[in-house]
């Protein structure tokens, strides 16, 4: 069964904490994407990376790490830089990152503050 | 900036009716415009998508208008149903990174 696994479910980060947020695909996709969604405003891009080793930032990498060793992975890292970190993050894939295709989305993680 | 504004924010709808979603851009490279339902809990799925060549593209109930020169794109529910009670995203596309509209609620009245 082909899809985005995001891990885990639901997070809990305390004051000055780095959390990392999994992504998996095994979809075979060659660009990943991380978006942060909060209430009444959309999607937005926090970091998405085109092909293995390579990864640019979005409009709101601030406080945010990513890494893509593998093209099946695309970990989130939420640093204690990240003030406000309390969000529902998504992982999307698309087969290229540089033609118009579409994106498949995992199930999210919600990060909350303890 | 919002390159995507999405409008409106909220939708009600009775049982067997359309229901509406517009959504208006300004930059004339994006080249792929898709629409994305979610429920809660839930990642976005992709619903159906349009590229700037065609002016309707039809899927069953859903359905999108598009046109170039207003730079609008709109999404059709036809004969709306309880289960499309759901989130609704547009979004535009170009050089591979995504712009979202900030979403649509609709509900759909039995």
């Amino acid at each position: 069964d082909g899809g985005i696994t995001q891990s885990p479910k639901y997070l809990f980060r305390k004051e000055g904490q780095n959390v990392t947020l999994s992504c998996e695909q095994n979809l075979n996709h060659d660009a990943m994407y991380w978006y942060r969604q909060d209430p009444g405003q959309g999607l937005r891009l926090i970091y998405y990376s085109q092909i293995v080793n390579d990864f640019q930032k979005g409009d709101i990498a601030e406080g945010y790490s990513v890494s893509r060793e593998k093209k099946e992975s695309f970990p989130l890292t939420v640093t204690s830089a990240q003030k406000n970190p309390t969000a529902f993050y998504l992982c999307a894939s698309s087969i290229s990152g540089s033609l118009g295709q579409p994106q498949h989305f995992g199930d999210g993680t919600r990060l909350s503050i303890l | 900036q919002q390159q995507v504004k999405q409008s409106p924010q909220s939708l009600i709808v009775q049982k067997g009716g359309i229901s509406i979603i517009n959504c208006a851009y300004e930059n004339t490279a994006f080249d792929y415009f898709p629409w994305y339902q979610q429920f809660p809990g839930k990642g976005p799925a992709l619903l159906i998508a349009i590229r700037p060549d065609v002016s309707e593209k039809k899927e069953g109930r859903f359905t999108i208008s598009f046109n170039k020169s207003a730079k609008q794109f709109s999404l059709h529910i036809m004969d709306s149903q309880p289960g499309d009670s759901a989130t609704y995203f547009c979004a535009a596309s170009t050089s591979g990174q995504f712009y979202f509209g900030t979403g649509t609620s609709l509900t759909v009245i039995p």
